[in-house]
């Protein structure tokens, strides 16, 4: 069964420190893991994108890694602002329909100044 | 300015109605999608259309219908027949299937 699982459920960290955060997947044939941000009562943003090739990829303060081999993934945030408050969305795809677009229920960060 | 609409932001239904909400995107895209998010839960794909006059099923599309006569445009309707609408709806579009997809700001549906 296709699934993708993320973790922590949630986190809390003080303004200023680095975090990781981590999606496992089993979605076979696997095409590419994106990352996706998204404010609460808001749609999600993307924040990277990486295909099978690539291991890591980075978008100012986040820094995502794939393992291909081991189907796993991190998003590390750097320096965090209390603007990166938010859920950060694990989205795996896989070849063939959309229903092969399988999302991660998420890791909900919060920033403490 | 391109981007994806939603509206109404907030919606309020009695039970027994169907209420639909709408899904606009000037961004040329091809491809449109609509999901359901519950608290704790990732999102669930409810419909999908790939190009106009056509659409296809998602993962939870009993009680919810689709209509794709324009390329911008993608309606959802809940209907009666959905048991447990109450929920957070969102719409995406993207170029094409394989491609990133944008997201509209949501529709928070609640059942009174």
């Amino acid at each position: 069964k296709n699934q993708v699982e993320q973790s922590p459920q949630s986190l809390i960290i003080l303004e200023g420190k680095n975090c990781t955060l981590q999606c496992n997947y089993t979605v076979s044939p696997f095409s590419n893991l994106r990352w996706y941000k998204q404010d609460t009562g808001r749609g999600p943003v993307s924040l990277t994108i990486m295909t099978f090739s690539e291991n890591t990829k980075s978008n100012g303060r986040y820094t995502a890694t794939l393992d291909a081999d081991t189907k796993q993934s991190s998003l590390h945030i750097t320096a965090s602002q209390l603007s990166d408050s938010a859920s950060y969305i694990c989205v795996v795809s896989g070849y063939s329909s959309a229903s092969k677009i399988i999302f991660g229920s998420g890791t909900r960060l919060s920033i403490r100044p | 300015d391109g981007g994806i609409t939603q509206s109404p932001k907030y919606l309020f239904r009695k039970e027994g109605q169907n209420v639909t909400l709408s899904c606009e995107q000037n961004l040329n895209h091809d491809a449109m999608y609509w999901y359901r998010q519950d608290p704790g839960q990732g999102l669930r794909l409810i419909y999908y259309s790939q190009i106009v006059n056509d659409f296809q099923k998602g993962d939870i599309a009993e009680g919810y219908s689709v209509s794709r006569e324009k390329k911008e445009s993608f309606p959802l309707t809940v209907t009666s027949a959905q048991k447990n609408p109450t929920a957070f709806y969102l719409c995406a579009s993207s170029i094409g299937r394989s491609d990133e997809q944008f997201f509209g700001p949501g529709t928070r549906l609640t059942v009174l």
